[in-house]
């Protein structure tokens, strides 16, 4: 079983739609959480990191994290062609740097 | 500024061949880490370097996979005798204590087909 599970998509919305992508972890030590979006044939980039439970709002986005659930998720509000990617999260615990990354979900926002 | 920068962007290489990757990272940043990511299987690690300290090779598939990184900046991933299962995008980050710590930044990947 993997430590970070995320549903790969792919997903597919309207332009306007609200998206929620989620993943699903079972290592307890895990406190630091991220988001990052890929373009295609780019690297990641970093979109939201929170530490611990609790929400983040940033412009359209929001992540919260559940940890009580080992469950993340990331709304997207308003979403925007702009916005099609693959969305990958990922966590750490407090020691060490190594993240570890879900699958990532497919995301496309159409016009 | 210049961000994290690598070298070849594709390769394409025979089975048995021998590879290099290039990682350049930020320039200041004393973290560098090295992934690696195939369909299906979200990015995996690799290998750390953190300064001066010996660097966290937990992550490498197999001993034909080595890494160096020269005076703290440049790093170079090596896979022996390559295989097909190692076709995938290799992508190098780097952070910085200084820049927010747990921040990585990622380079665009280098993509390696064996064929």
């Amino acid at each position: 079983q993997k430590e970070v599970e995320q549903d790969p998509g792919p997903l597919s919305v309207p332009e306007g739609a609200i998206v929620s992508l989620n993943c699903t972890y079972s290592n307890s030590a895990f406190q630091y959480f991220m988001w990052y979006r890929q373009y295609s044939r780019k690297g990641p980039e970093l979109l939201m990191y929170t530490y611990s439970s609790g929400n983040k709002e940033d412009g359209r986005f929001t992540a919260q994290v559940d940890k009580s659930s080992k469950y993340i998720s990331l709304f997207i509000r308003d979403s925007q062609p702009s916005d099609s990617a693959t969305y990958l999260c990922a966590m750490k615990g407090t020691s060490g740097s190594r993240l570890t990354f879900g699958e990532g979900t497919q995301l496309t926002v159409n016009p | 500024g210049a961000g994290v920068s690598q070298s070849p962007s594709n390769k394409v290489t025979e089975k048995g061949k021998d590879v290099e990757l290039r990682c350049d990272p930020i320039s200041g940043h004393t973290a560098l880490y090295w992934y690696r990511q195939s369909l299906g299987q979200g990015l995996e690690f690799l290998i750390y370097f953190q300064g001066n300290s010996a660097p966290d090779k937990s992550g490498l598939p197999s001993d034909r996979f080595s890494a160096e990184r020269t005076g703290g900046s440049v790093s170079t991933l090596t896979i022996q005798r390559t295989q097909q299962e190692d076709s995938a995008v290799y992508l190098c980050a780097s952070s910085s204590r200084l820049a927010g710590g747990e921040t990585q930044y990622f380079g665009p990947g280098t993509r390696l087909l064996v064929l």
